[in-house]
């Protein structure tokens, strides 16, 4: 039951351009989404986050927008850098029983972003 | 550099036997993550302690066991090996289970059945 979802493998964008990463969620206990970005070799890194309680959330050159009717959210890169090429991850959080936070965290299956120059 | 470090970072054996990974977290982070990776797999959560106690279960498998020590490191036991059990693991820290606080994730340990 893959409950965060991120349908598209890989996504090429030129530099200068814009970088649009798509996830789509079922679970509507998710209060809190993030976006990890992950360069071989290494562990995921933080990159931005969103709380249910708002739909957009801006820094620097990456904005994340949060459609909760659609359960979808999207992660904007402008402009996009050789140096964002990275797999990136849409991961949420849901409240366990009783409105405990935990910080479990459920993965999408990752888009890969190359940027050319 | 995270913070996070794991070891050991490659680590091949066979089926059957039993491995331990260990994680030591960011100084001052009382919460540990646990993560599989597998190929055809994104990232999925095992286990959380916070502050010595577990905190959250995801679908860690029964031959899995972790636990967190009073210095806060904490191990992975993974035992019976198989095949399957091939993957990378990533230990995160934060500084409390509250989601919006940031995981740092170590490098991983590659784990490789044969």
């Amino acid at each position: 039951d893959q409950q965060v979802k991120q349908n598209s493998p890989s996504l090429s964008v030129q530099e200068g351009r814009i970088s649009i990463l798509n996830c789509d969620y079922t679970n509507s206990m998710f209060d809190y989404f993030l976006w990890y970005k992950k360069y071989p070799a290494e562990g995921p890194t933080f990159l931005i986050s969103i709380s249910s309680i708002k739909d957009k959330n801006e820094d620097g050159r990456f904005t994340v927008f949060l459609n909760k009717s659609a359960k979808h959210l999207s992660l904007h890169i402008v402009p996009s850098q050789p140096g964002d090429s990275a797999v990136y991850f849409c991961a949420a959080s849901a409240k366990g029983a009783g409105g405990t936070s935990y910080g479990k965290l459920t993965f999408g299956q990752g888009t890969i972003l190359t940027v050319h120059p | 550099d995270s913070g996070v470090t794991q070891t050991p970072k490659h680590l091949i054996t066979a089926t059957g036997q039993r491995v331990t990974l260990r994680c030591s977290p960011r100084s001052g982070d009382l919460s540990v993550y646990w993560y599989q990776q597998s190929l055809d797999q994104g990232l999925q959560f095992l286990i959380q302690y916070y502050n010595g106690e577990e905190r959250a279960k995801g679908n860690i498998l029964e031959r899995f066991s972790a636990q967190q020590f009073p210095d806060l490191h904490s191990e992975l036991n993974l035992s019976s090996l198989e095949l399957g059990d091939s993957a990378l693991y990533f230990c995160a820290s934060s500084v409390d289970p509250r989601p919006f606080n940031e995981q740092f994730f170590g490098p991983g340990t590659r784990l490789t059945v044969l």
